[in-house]
């Protein structure tokens, strides 16, 4: 299975935009680049996906590098709710569970 | 509506107990799904089915571990002769169809054997 390296923790401030990188440089051509979140205390909650292009919702942005060994999350405005452990994880389209590496623990100062 | 909901929410057995985990999925989700989450690891895929099918058991550690969803909605992760690493937050999760579709997560059953 194609894996993603994220770092451990990273912080920011409140109302502030958040970049969260990920690389995956074995990714496979068929792979979709996914990202989840876990709340504390949470299940993990979907986020957003995208295979090439940048994708945007009402949660998040995914831009995408046109090799696509790389991937970056934005948030565009951090909220204390913000603070959570985000996944980036990759998965094939005939994938059915998810492999979950340890994420990036995402810290928020008031 | 409703999300995924998982019961007991906390649940405490001595070393060699038996215990039964509950899972409701969203109505209507034809997969569901069992992951296992160590303190301060990541989610780890234990089993999954599709409608009452259980299609990939491979994620489970043991023999001890049982999961079924006999009428492919409600679904019981069962943990026979507990042992102390098997103390963990159990998260079920359901998806619309099988193909990379989005989980939906319930909250999870914190395990503690003693």
């Amino acid at each position: 299975d194609a894996k993603t390296t994220q770092p451990n923790s990273m912080e920011s401030n409140e109302e502030e935009p958040v970049h969260l990188p990920c690389n995956h440089s074995t990714i496979s051509g068929t792979d979709y680049i996914h990202w989840y979140r876990q709340l504390p205390s949470q299940g993990p909650e979907y986020v957003i996906h995208g295979l090439t292009s940048n994708v945007n919702n009402r949660m998040a942005s995914l831009a995408i590098a046109e090799d696509r060994k790389s991937s970056t999350l934005i948030l565009h405005r951090a909220t204390l709710r913000d603070a959570a452990v985000y996944y980036c994880i990759l998965r094939g389209v005939a994938d059915d569970k998810i492999i979950f590496g340890k994420g990036t623990r995402l810290h928020i100062l008031p | 509506g409703a999300g995924v909901s998982q019961s007991p929410r906390y649940k405490v057995a001595k070393r060699g107990q038996d215990v039964a985990l509950r899972c409701d999925p969203i109505s209507g989700h034809v997969s569901l799904f069992w992951y296992q989450q160590a303190l301060g690891q990541g989610p780890e895929f234990l089993t999954y089915f599709q409608n009452e099918a259980q299609l990939d058991k491979s994620g489970l550690p043991s023999d001890r571990f049982f999961a079924e969803r006999p009428e492919g909605s409600v679904s019981t992760l069962k943990i026979q002769r507990t042992q102390q690493e098997d103390s963990a937050v159990y998260l079920c999760a359901s998806s619309l169809d099988r193909v990379a579709s989005e989980q939906y997560f319930g909250p999870g059953t914190r395990l503690t054997v003693t």
